[in-house]
């Protein structure tokens, strides 16, 4: 099974920071990594597919790169509906699997 | 638009089993797959499967081959997801969601999800 995992496993910021979580994933996987949101009591929601490709209707201060084994998810300035968990999965092949995810807190 | 509604919270006894399901609308049911993916609580995702809803074909991930059957009832645009031998490790939000059949393949969008509790 290809092993992602994320950094940091959580994080305090403030409105307006520039945020960066990373994934890395046990083996190259290409460009099959996705982004996803979620709050509390809610179901995840996609944010980058493809690893840099926005879905949607997602505010654009939210960017996605890297391929291979190595990605990253930016928010280019905090919001305050921005303070969630953030999570990778893989599509390459199955098992698909998650990161266990990376929690931004209010600092 | 599209959406995806499951069923709702169940409480079941260690060893028994659950069925969960998934009524897909605003796209065409059998142009895209639907997975399985739970949650335990305070813990990460986890996929499960996946069914083809055209051809009925399934991909389980292996922790849970024997134990799930995913099945669909493309007159109603549902999906189903059975967990059979339930233990107290199977407490979860179990999700639905969707994903194209090929390519570089996400989850878009999620049902609601349906809590699961087992406890005796």
């Amino acid at each position: 099974d290809i092993q992602m995992t994320q950094s940091p496993s959580s994080l305090s910021a403030s409105v307006g920071d520039r945020v960066t979580i990373t994934c890395r994933a046990s083996q190259s996987i290409g460009n099959y990594l996705n982004w996803y949101q979620q709050k509390p009591g809610k179901a995840p929601k996609l944010l980058i597919y493809a690893a840099s490709n926005l879905q949607s209707g997602v505010p654009s201060r939210f960017s996605g790169s890297g391929s291979g084994t190595d990605f990253t998810l930016t928010i280019s300035s905090l919001q305050p509906e921005d303070f969630a968990t953030y999570c990778c999965q893989q599509s390459f092949s199955t098992p698909w699997t998650f990161g266990q995810g990376t929690k931004a807190e209010i600092k | 638009q599209v959406q995806l509604v499951q069923s709702g919270a169940e409480v079941k006894k260690p060893g028994a089993s659950v069925k969960v399901s998934c009524k897909a609308s605003g796209y065409t049911f059998t142009d895209f797959y639907i997975h399985w993916v739970r949650q335990a609580p305070g813990q990460g995702l986890e996929w499960m499967g996946w069914i083809n809803p055209n051809s009925g074909s399934t991909n389980y991930a292996q922790k849970f081959k024997g134990r799930v059957t995913m099945t669909r009832d493309t007159s109603i645009r549902a999906a189903y997801m059975e967990l059979s031998r339930l233990r107290s490790d199977d407490t979860a939000v179990y999700y639905c969601a969707r994903s194209s059949i090929r390519g570089v393949r996400w989850f878009d969008p999620w049902g609601q999800g349906t809590l699961v509790s087992v406890s005796s």
